[in-house]
């Protein structure tokens, strides 16, 4: 199973929106609607922010939203805040059953 | 509180073996699928396998690279996760995090525990 693609790099500046993307293929983005989002502080275990695509777990802030279109996934950040600077991981459910990731997006807050 | 934490890691020789624990609270582990993900020095997230509930048969899956070496067990009358590696190969050096698989995706993360395969 390869990994799904994101870049490598987005940044904005405090206050703005920014979209990262995440492409599959028709055996797991595609295929489900298993696509969940991680948020990675230096030195810190990952966090879930998006789940079965769009839905938010308690607690993750409403600047945070998913979307999917096809064999892509998407995690948007508006209002963008200095602690929002951190790495993201796209994930989807896979049809082996098993997970897998996207390589992870290095977010800078200018 | 859900509580995952992770125990085990260390420095081990190729071909070794390193069993990894997971000491769970804060929800009925006995429920719970649960999952273990890796990161290698500088690098990304990688599934490595799950096991699931008892109940949805106690069943495991693993991640290509880790399949035949590794095997996942779980004791419930513990609230513990295990993960046994062995054949252990310089790039299985990562910290190893245990997670929930309670909704569709890996909620709830451990602080993980590394593990470096080197001679």
């Amino acid at each position: 199973q390869s990994a799904l693609t994101q870049p490598a790099s987005v940044s904005g500046s405090p206050g703005q929106s920014i979209t990262i993307s995440c492409t599959g293929t028709s055996s797991d983005i595609g295929g489900y609607n298993y696509v969940s989002w991680y948020q990675q502080h230096p030195g810190k275990a990952p966090k879930l922010m998006i789940y079965e695509v769009s839905n938010r777990p308690s607690g993750v802030s409403n600047r945070f939203s998913g979307s999917k279109s096809g064999n892509t996934a998407s995690l948007t950040i508006s209002g963008l805040q200095a602690e929002d600077e951190a790495d993201y991981y796209c994930s989807s459910y896979t049809s082996s059953s098993t997970w897998v990731f996207g390589g992870g997006t290095k977010l800078t807050v200018l | 509180e859900v509580q995952l934490v992770e125990s085990g890691g260390g420095l081990v020789k190729p071909g070794g073996s390193l069993r990894l624990s997971c000491a769970a609270s804060g929800f009925t582990f006995s429920n719970a699928w649960m999952s273990w993900v890796r990161q290698a020095p500088g690098k990304g997230l990688e599934w490595v396998g799950r096991i699931k509930s008892k109940t949805d048969g106690g069943t495991t899956d693993y991640a290509a690279p880790v399949k035949g070496r590794f095997t996942i067990s779980r004791d419930d009358s513990k609230n513990t996760l295990h993960l046994q590696m062995n054949s252990l190969k310089t790039e299985d050096t990562a910290v190893y995090y245990c997670t929930t698989e309670i909704v569709a995706a890996l909620d709830v993360w451990g602080q993980g525990t590394t593990v470096t395969v080197s001679s």
